[in-house]
C-alpha cells in the first residue's frame, strides 16, 4: 500500500525553525515528484511546496519563499521541509503528498499522509 | 484570496444534484492545465476524487463527475447522499506562479 506519514511538527516561537520529515513507503520513490500542502486551522489547502524526483528541481509557493527549503533523500525514502523565519500565519497541519500525471502542470496530490502540526506562537 | 474561486458553499437533499464550480483564469485553467478535485470529510486528510478533469480513481463512486471548459471546472454530484457532506477543492497549475493552486474550498451540506 502507498503510504506517506509526516512527523517533526510543533509548537515554535515566532522567527524559529523547524524540520518535517515524510516517510514513503509502498511505491518507488525517487520515480514520483513531491509536495507539501499545509492547512491553517478553520481554512482551505494551501500548496506550500514541491520538489522533482531525483531532487535537484524544487517550487515555492510566494508566501514560503526563501524561508522554507525542500529536499529529499531518495536513499531513505524521506522527504524534508525545513522551515525557517516562521511566523504566526504559518501555524497550520502540514500534509505530504505524492504527487502524480504525465508532466508537471498536470500534477495532482495523490497519496497523502495525515498531516504534522505546526503552531508558531510566542 | 485564491487563484481559483469556488463558492463557500452548496446545499442539497439527498438523492439531489448539485455542482460546484472553480473559476481560474488564462494561467491556469484557460491555459489548459488539468483540473482534480478533493474531498475533504470532517476531520480527515484530503482524498482524490477526480484528476485530470475527469477521471474516476477506483474507488469512487460514478456520482461524481468533472468537466472543464474555457477557464471554468465544475464537479456534479447526483443522488446526493448524507456521506457526501465535506469540503470539496479544486486544483490545478499556474503557469504564472510556477506551482500548483487550490480553491479556497466548498462546504456542500446534505439537507
Amino acid at each position: 500500500e502507498e503510504q506517506v506519514l509526516e512527523s517533526g511538527g510543533g509548537f515554535v516561537q515566532p522567527g524559529g525553525s523547524l524540520r518535517l520529515s515524510c516517510a514513503a513507503s509502498g511505491f518507488p520513490f525517487s520515480n514520483f515528484a513531491m509536495s507539501w500542502v499545509r492547512q491553517a486551522p478553520g481554512k482551505g489547502l494551501e500548496w506550500v511546496s514541491g520538489i522533482g524526483g531525483s531532487g535537484t528541481t524544487t517550487w515555492y509557493a510566494d508566501s514560503v519563499k526563501g524561508r522554507f527549503t525542500i529536499s529529499r533523500d531518495n536513499s531513505k525514502n524521506t522527504l524534508f521541509l525545513q522551515l525557517s523565519s516562521l511566523r504566526a500565519e504559518d501555524t497550520a497541519v502540514y500534509f505530504c503528498a505524492r504527487m502524480s500525471g504525465l508532466v508537471r502542470a498536470s500534477y495532482y496530490m495523490k497519496v497523502w499522509g495525515k498531516g504534522t502540526t505546526v503552531i508558531v506562537s510566542s | 484570496q485564491s487563484v481559483l474561486t469556488q463558492p463557500p458553499s452548496v446545499s442539497g437533499a439527498p438523492g439531489q444534484r448539485v455542482t460546484i464550480s472553480c473559476t481560474g483564469s488564462s494561467s491556469n485553467i484557460e491555459a489548459g492545465h488539468d483540473v482534480h478535485w478533493y474531498q475533504q470529510l470532517p476531520g480527515a486528510t484530503p482524498k482524490v476524487l477526480i484528476h485530470g478533469n475527469n477521471n474516476r480513481p477506483s474507488g469512487v463512486p460514478d456520482r461524481f463527475s468533472g468537466s472543464k471548459s474555457g477557464a471554468a471546472a465544475s464537479l456534479a454530484i447526483t443522488g446526493l447522499q448524507a456521506e457526501d457532506e465535506a469540503d470539496y477543492y479544486c486544483q490545478s497549475y499556474d503557469s504564472r506562479l510556477s506551482g500548483w493552486v487550490f480553491g479556497g474550498g466548498t462546504k456542500l451540506t446534505v439537507l
